[in-house]
């Protein structure tokens, strides 16, 4: 069964850095099949999608794409020794007041889909 | 805001059926399959409908999904209170270098 729990900060003053860590459980972030993504939730935006990292053995190498709402001030790396993966957002002002989520993605041979979701981090951004 | 476009609610009584519709375009609907989550409050997002209309194992025959050019539907049938949630449906989008986009949300309420 795969887990992930996530910690972080649930306070950040507006234009620091948000950052959150995801560790995993039962599946390993160095995974060829699978990646690994931060989804946030917030009244004002509904769902969104941040962005996501992931590792392709075949060409022995680390991808991370992003969202274009946020690209620029987003990275999100993994971090194999621990089995984990990490979210930064850098300037971050009160639209970034959310609920994020760390989420792994699957494909499959019908489709693919978000099927292990953290426990979910209220991060509140304010002075 | 949300490029996918579905209705604030839908409402009905215990053992009637309720559709939710999700409206979305060529780049990303019309192209790409789409994947339904049902959300209970506090909780995070759970996987319905993927594929368009596959159900994971443990989903009940009372959810389906289908799909029609650049629109997509979710239909619950014998409604239940326990079905009583927000709905939302997602799929990449082709658009803006790619991108997973959600629809913006559908409340169902067991009358």
């Amino acid at each position: 069964q795969v887990q992930l729990q996530q910690s972080g900060p649930g306070l950040v003053k507006p234009s620091q850095t948000l950052s959150l860590t995801c560790a995993i459980s039962g599946d390993s972030v160095s995974s060829s099949i699978v990646t690994w993504n931060w989804i946030r939730q917030s009244p004002s935006r509904g769902l969104e999608w941040l962005g996501r990292t992931y590792y392709r053995s075949k060409l022995s190498r680390w991808y991370s794409d992003y969202a274009a709402s946020v690209k620029g001030r987003i990275t999100i790396n993994p971090e194999t020794s621990q089995n984990q993966f990490f979210l930064q957002l850098n300037s971050v002002t009160p639209e970034d007041t959310a609920v994020y989520y760390c989420v792994r993605y699957v494909a499959v041979r019908t489709g693919w889909y978000f099927d292990y979701w953290g426990q979910g981090t209220l991060v509140t951004v304010s002075s | 805001q949300s490029v996918l476009t579905q209705p604030p609610s839908e409402s009905g009584t215990p053992g009637q059926g309720v559709t939710i519709s999700c409206s979305g375009s060529s780049s990303n609907i019309g192209s790409n399959t789409v994947n339904w989550y049902q959300q209970l409050p506090g909780t995070a997002p759970k996987l319905l409908i993927y594929g368009d209309h596959q159900r994971p194992s443990g989903v009940p025959e009372r959810f389906s999904g289908s799909k029609s050019g650049t629109s997509a539907s979710l239909a619950i049938s014998g409604l239940r209170s326990e079905d009583e949630a927000d709905y939302y449906c997602v799929v990449w989008d082709d658009s803006l270098n790619g991108r997973y986009v959600f629809g913006t949300g559908t409340k169902v309420t067991v009358l």
